[in-house]
């Protein structure tokens, strides 16, 4: 299987731990964006990295969130001192970028539970 | 502030008949159009796009029209089988100081289609 993957695809955490998500895009990719997803929502922008570079980051990304890539391929998603309410989907995904396309492909996700 | 807009949450439709769905957006800086689908415990999967250039865009059963004096996109489905029932995404990219990065999401609408 050639696509996005992530790992874990669970993880429940106690509140005040840190967790700490993979994210392995397609191959060939060279831009990688992390989502966060609510019940009810859309995915929401965290983040995102044209190779090694971090480009944006969303106003939702505080202070507790950081993201890297470090050699322009995996990418991880960490979170200190967690809450209750970063309990969520965590979404990855990759495209290649051209201008005049914006498909991005999509892993299927962390889900994390806070207690 | 929602910059893209799915006011359906839900949509009923009979196996072999059309599916519309329909997606609002407010941002005149849009310059790119997706939708995906998602089933539960899965991350969305690409589906089809337009570029804000175009008013049309076909791919087998589905196709998305593009109303930008409107500020209105649909996809249609024909015909409807089954398996389309999931969680439908519009998706818009924001072009801005040619960083071309993240998409916005609506908030889904989901499909049911009855055998």
């Amino acid at each position: 299987d050639t696509g996005v993957s992530q790992d874990p695809r669970h993880k429940i955490t106690k509140r005040g731990q840190n967790v700490t998500f993979r994210c392995d895009p397609i191959s060939e990719h060279n831009r990688l964006y992390w989502y966060r997803q609510t019940l009810g929502q859309g995915p929401e922008f965290l983040t995102y990295f044209q190779n090694e570079a971090q480009l944006e980051k969303s106003r939702l990304l505080s202070d507790r969130f950081s993201a890297e890539r470090p050699k322009g391929s995996f990418s991880t998603l960490e979170i200190q001192r967690t809450e209750q309410g970063d309990s969520a989907m965590y979404l990855c995904a990759s495209s290649l970028f051209r201008w005049l396309r914006a498909e991005q492909f999509f892993g299927p996700g962390t889900r994390l539970t806070v207690l | 502030d929602q910059q893209v807009k799915q006011n359906s949450p839900s949509l009923s439709v009979q196996e072999g008949r059309i599916s519309i769905l329909n997606c609002d957006y407010t941002n005149s800086m849009f310059d790119y159009f997706l939708w995906y689908k998602k089933y539960p415990a899965e991350g969305p999967t690409f589906l089809i796009s337009i570029s804000s250039i175009k008013d049309k865009n076909e791919d087998g059963r589905f196709t998305v029209f593009l109303n930008k004096s409107a500020k209105h996109l649909s996809l249609h489905i024909v015909p409807s089988q089954p398996g389309d029932s999931a969680v439908y995404f519009c998706a818009a990219r924001l072009n801005y100081g040619g960083s071309q990065g993240n998409l916005i999401f609506g908030k889904g609408t989901k499909l049911s289609v009855k055998p």
